[in-house]
């Protein structure tokens, strides 16, 4: 199957300063990104789609100026998590669609741990 | 909006036995897939299925979608460690939906 990174796997910082994730699709061109962001022992979370030169759409309850979204390219969108405060720390997980035809398959990244203290 | 209903909520085997995972929606499942996730990492793509009656084979998992396209199962052979996790379905809200509607997962556990 297709492959889809995320750097970092894992970030700690202080509350109040920015962090940027990337997630990358490494053998496919991806025209649609999802980030998602996961509680422990519950699902995912789908926080926006995001679609390559556009801006992205965020689901009803999520910050667009705190989680800032670029899909600047077609292997490549950041989600940046600014002004960070401890209740941002969750596990965020990207994910990437190939469309064949009118169907399609949608592959996730690793995930990133975010810790904000 | 769809919502998809898991069944178990989690699950204890016994190593070796066989087992199966529900998910059950109240509307048509345009595209139906299948997951494995290990705590702290990403999902792993298990199966896909689109077609009413599909059914799908991988290693010692099976899915199948029903004829109504409203309900999917998961089945493990011979159950092994290596398959322990949770199991999360997703699904296409409509044809050609963008984004995936997810169920809240079956936690699997397997006994030596």
């Amino acid at each position: 199957g297709a492959v889809v990174s995320q750097h970092p796997s894992r970030v700690i910082c202080k509350s109040g300063t920015s962090v940027k994730i990337e997630c990358r699709s490494l053998d496919f061109q991806a025209t649609t990104m999802f980030w998602y962001r996961q509680f422990p022992k519950q699902s995912l979370m789908l926080m926006a789609t995001s679609n390559e030169g556009s801006k992205a759409t965020y689901e009803q309850g999520v910050e667009k100026d705190k989680f800032l979204i670029n899909h600047a390219s077609l292997t490549l969108s950041t989600l940046t998590v600014t002004s960070a405060h401890p209740e941002d720390s969750s596990f965020y997980i990207c994910s990437a669609r190939i469309w064949q035809g009118r169907f399609s398959e949608q592959y996730f990244g690793p995930g990133t741990r975010l810790t904000v203290t | 909006s769809q919502e998809l209903e898991q069944s178990p909520q989690s699950l204890i085997v016994q190593e070796g036995k066989n087992l199966t995972i529900n998910c059950t929606s109240s509307k048509t499942l345009y595209g139906l897939y299948w997951y494995k996730q290990k705590y702290g990492e990403g999902l792993i793509f298990l199966m896909m299925l689109q077609k009413g009656g599909e059914e799908k084979s991988h290693e010692k998992i099976t899915a199948k979608l029903d004829e109504k396209k409203q309900q999917s199962s998961l089945h493990i052979t011979a159950s092994q460690p290596s398959h322990a996790g949770i199991y999360l379905c997703g699904a296409d809200e409509i044809q050609g939906a963008q984004k995936l509607v997810f169920g809240q997962g079956t936690r699997l556990t397997i006994n030596p």
